[in-house]
């Protein structure tokens, strides 16, 4: 079957580093991308790994272990604008992409 | 980047019948994905869409009741049929670049769908 796993909500200090964790259980891995969707809106691309190791994009970061299944993304230096939800989903085949549920992160000031 | 255009980007809709959202790509895509969000839920792949063949669909979702045009590499439709007020979602259309399937997914603004 298919399996993402994220945690629900995070909370967070305007300024701080907060981490959000996925692990996941796919038929087929061609890949890891993170999505950012703040409410009402379309979600937008933040970063993509395929290969082991951190990706490094300004404030964000992204980290994949194939063997183990787990991701994360690295928020630093919160800003309030980064309150929205963090879309963890794998691509398996053809260019699909299978979603976790979503982490809904809370800076405070 | 590809820029996508999704439209309408809102209707509230009677039950029973159905609405057709389009999406308009700037560029020649190989693939095209139509995606559902529930309130309060993450994405849902509804069914791929292949040009110039009838849509791969995924566990769940029917033709019958969702059926998908792809005339060409830069247009498609999804028509939301016989609604109920369960159909009430954001149907989201999806590109990725025909060169690699495996690069960065693009998405339209989405069509948000309320049903009464």
């Amino acid at each position: 079957g298919q399996n993402i796993d994220q945690p629900t909500e995070m909370t967070a200090t305007e300024g701080a580093i907060v981490q959000i964790n996925c692990t996941y259980q796919t038929s087929g891995f061609n890949g890891l991308f993170w999505y950012q969707q703040h409410a009402g809106e379309a979600p937008t691309f933040l970063s993509y790994n395929v290969l082991d190791g951190l990706e490094e994009k300004g404030r964000f970061s992204s980290f994949l272990s194939r063997s183990k299944g787990y991701s994360y993304l690295l928020l630093k230096e919160l800003q309030m604008k980064d309150s929205a939800s963090y879309l963890c989903a794998v691509s398996n085949q053809g260019g699909k992409l299978i979603f976790g549920q979503g982490t809904e992160l809370s800076v405070k000031p | 980047s590809a820029v996508i255009s999704q439209k309408p980007s809102r209707d509230i809709c009677q039950r029973g019948t159905s609405l057709t959202i389009q999406c308009q790509v700037d560029s020649q895509v190989t693939m095209m994905f139509w995606y559902r969000q529930q309130p309060g839920q993450s994405l849902t792949l509804i069914a791929t869409a292949n040009q110039g063949s009838e849509a791969t669909y995924e566990s769940g979702f029917v033709i019958d009741k969702f059926p998908i045009s792809r005339p060409n590499l830069t247009f498609s439709t999804l028509t939301v049929s016989n609604m109920s007020p369960e159909d009430s979602s954001i149907y989201l259309c999806s590109v990725s670049p025909g060169w690699a399937m495996n690069t960065e997914a693009f998405f339209g603004q989405g069509t948000r769908l309320t049903v009464v």
